[in-house]
């Protein structure tokens, strides 16, 4: 089992560009989300997906659009990235209910 | 947006010594409480998740408590060991999965 993977793992876009974090889980979870990571911020939710078909917003939505394309995978675009767009960027996945969540390896993007 | 709380924000102990930290938490509405261990260059890693009020976890040297009526949960390390040395995330957990996380506390073990 690969767990989480996500792809690219590095990127560097120019300010207006857009682009799409391509995220996919082999453990047939439910739940899947999107996190970034900044300096001295932890871990903030940008979007979830309960289940197939089903997505809301988290904590920091702004600037971002998401896909659950089908149970695997869960894509995150940035329509016209900012600078301060500029983070790491975490993909998960869990069962429903009380259950750990498992990381991808993450995405390091730099909005310039 | 929920407020959770970790202190210290970072710590440096030796080699053998024993540490905790702690999480503090929204009492009311509680679902779970999640710990997570980052190690740099990697990606978290689950360590527990509590949802019973005085819920002990262990495993290995590391073990947690969590007080769901006064919303904090402490993370001990025992005999702390250079590979030790990690970001402590807690989460505040939902019942549809959404968690909130902490800021983290640095661990650094020296040898």
């Amino acid at each position: 089992n690969a767990g989480v993977t996500q792809t690219p793992k590095f990127q560097v876009l120019k300010t207006g560009q857009s682009m799409t974090l391509q995220c996919a889980q082999d453990m047939n979870h439910n739940s899947m989300y999107w996190y970034r990571q900044d300096p001295g911020m932890g871990l903030r939710l940008i979007y979830y997906s309960a289940s197939e078909g089903t997505t809301d917003k988290g904590e920091v939505p702004n600037g971002y659009n998401v896909s659950r394309l089908n149970k695997r995978e869960f894509s995150l675009r940035l329509e016209s990235a900012a600078p301060s767009q500029t983070s790491v960027y975490f993909c998960a996945s869990s069962d429903v209910g009380v259950n750990e969540q498992f990381f991808g390896p993450g995405t390091r993007l730099t909005v310039l | 947006i929920l407020n959770v709380e970790q202190s210290p924000q970072s710590l440096h102990v030796q080699e053998g010594d024993s540490t905790n930290f702690t999480c503090s938490f929204p009492s009311s509405n509680f679902y779970a409480l999640h710990w997570y261990r980052w190690e740099t260059a990697k990606s978290p890693e689950a360590l527990f998740v509590m949802t019973l009020n005085g819920d002990e976890k262990k495993k290995g040297r590391i073990s947690a408590t969590l007080n769901t009526k006064e919303g904090y949960s402490y993370l001990y390390i025992k005999g702390s060991q250079p590979e030790d040395s990690a970001t402590y995330l807690c989460a505040f957990g939902t019942s549809y999965g959404k968690l909130t996380f902490g800021q983290g506390t640095i661990l650094t073990v020296h040898p």
